[in-house]
């Protein structure tokens, strides 16, 4: 059973408007989390993390949200551009540990910012 | 600076056949992984590697092989490829064992009929 979930497939966003990409985890261990953004025929790339000590941060445009009481999180984009259509990986950790070992990633999110 | 280089990109075997996906990086990296990313699976680890010599398994070991003889290289060998492995093969390194830190590869498309 996925321990980190992205249950929505793909989203469709209009540029300028905001990106809400949604992550369910399982695990109550977990206490950091990561996101990757990927373009087509690249490797991953790390786009903002959050320990679970917080609720939110922020770099530029993108925000991640954390609540733990829901076992949930969110990444936001904030203005959307069509340089950001890419597949986000939502990913978790327990013990604020990051070693390759001790990340599970989900399945992803396709977004497509529509010019 | 070429970064992590995959090779090949593209790649169709037959079932039974063996092959090794080469990993390459320039960055003087002692930390290196692989994964495989299948649909609705996300990435899952496969072997990482933390200096030349030293190899463990990660969640889907079975059917691979990896050395590390040197620090610039982490092949990956299928054994005796089978459909499951059919899949988008990354290869990730870093300087510190931290993903968050690690760079990776753009991947290699193995198809097994």
């Amino acid at each position: 059973d996925q321990q980190v979930k992205q249950n929505s497939p793909s989203l469709s966003v209009q540029e300028g408007r905001i990106s809400i990409l949604n992550c369910d985890y399982t695990n109550s261990m977990f206490d950091y989390f990561l996101w990757y953004k990927k373009y087509p025929a690249e490797g991953p790339t790390f786009l903002i993390s959050i320990s679970s000590i917080k609720d939110k941060n922020e770099d530029g445009r993108f925000t991640v949200f954390l609540n733990k009481s829901a076992k949930h999180l969110s990444l936001h984009i904030v203005p959307s551009q069509p340089g950001d259509s890419a597949v986000y990986f939502c990913a978790a950790s327990e013990y604020g540990g990051t070693s390759y070992d001790k990340v599970i990633f989900g399945p992803g999110t396709s977004l497509s910012v529509i010019p | 600076n070429a970064g992590v280089t995959q090779t090949p990109k593209f790649q169709v075997l037959k079932t039974g056949q063996s092959m090794t996906l080469q990993c390459a990086q320039d960055m003087n990296h002692e930390y290196m992984s692989w994964y495989r990313q299948d649909p609705g699976m996300g990435l899952r680890l496969i072997h990482y590697s933390v200096g030349a010599g030293i190899t463990d398994q990660g969640e889907v070991p079975n059917g691979y092989n990896v050395s590390r003889s040197t620090t610039e290289d982490f092949p990956l060998r299928l054994l005796s490829a089978a459909p499951s492995q059919t899949s988008v093969y990354f290869c990730a390194s870093s300087y510190s064992g931290q993903i968050e830190t690690a760079f990776f590869g753009q991947g290699t498309r193995l198809t097994v009929v």
